[in-house]
């Protein structure tokens, strides 16, 4: 099992450009997190996925869409990027029915310029 | 909403002295507090989780001790060697909720010096 995977690692854009950043898992899990880590701010959620074709706001929401059409698979989408959105982005996922474990992307590190 | 303090923010100690990261939480309804390790360039890890029914709860070298009347938790790691040097986050949720929503701390730099 790769377990959870996040593409890209690494990524540059300019500000105003648009992404998409890739969470994959192998797991079978059902619920899914997108968060995002800027030193000493530790983890934030941007937006979160209970189930196949379900998504829902977290804490930092603004900039930022999310898709989740196949159960393995959530997307984080910046329409228009801007210097703020530079971060370390990082995508997880549990089981669910009583197992609380969160399982990590090795991340993504975007910076905007 | 939830709130999470962690101190301190950056902790150096010599290799076999113990160290201990606090964590204060606002939400009396939290029940569930885990805490994740990250060595530098990694993922998040879970190292040790804790539920409000219990007070303490041990792992070989690392224990977490619960005060839910006074809504604080803490991250003990005795003996600590230099792989112990990471970041450490705590996180505090309330699993009767609906969804699992954690909120986690800013994280602690520990620094463990051979």
């Amino acid at each position: 099992n790769a377990g959870v995977t996040q593409t890209p690692k690494f990524r540059v854009l300019k500000t105003g450009q648009s992404m998409t950043l890739l969470c994959a898992q192998d797991m079978n899990h059902e619920y899914m997190y997108w968060y995002r880590q800027d030193p000493g701010m530790g983890l934030r959620l941007i937006h979160y996925s209970v189930g196949e074709g379900t998504t829902a706001k977290g804490e930092v929401p603004d900039g930022y869409n999310v898709s989740r059409l196949k159960k393995q698979n959530f997307l984080l989408g910046l329409e228009s990027a801007a210097p703020s959105q530079t971060s370390v982005y990082f995508c997880a996922s549990r089981p669910g029915g009583g197992s609380y474990e969160q399982y990590f992307g090795p991340g993504t590190r975007l910076t905007v310029t | 909403g939830e709130n999470v303090e962690q101190h301190p923010s950056t902790l150096s100690v010599q290799e076999g002295d113990s160290a201990v990261i606090k964590c204060t939480y606002s939400d009396s309804a939290s029940n569930y507090f885990p805490w994740y390790k990250q060595e530098l360039g990694k993922r998040p890890q879970l190292i040790i989780d804790i539920r409000s029914n219990v007070g303490e709860k041990k792992d070989q070298r690392i224990a977490v001790t619960l005060n839910k009347t006074a809504k604080h938790f803490s991250l003990h790691i005795t003996e600590t060697q230099p792989e112990d040097s990471a970041v450490y986050f705590c996180a505090a949720s309330n699993l009767s909720g609906g969804s699992y929503i954690p909120t986690f701390g800013r994280g602690t730099s520990l620094i463990v010096h051979p």
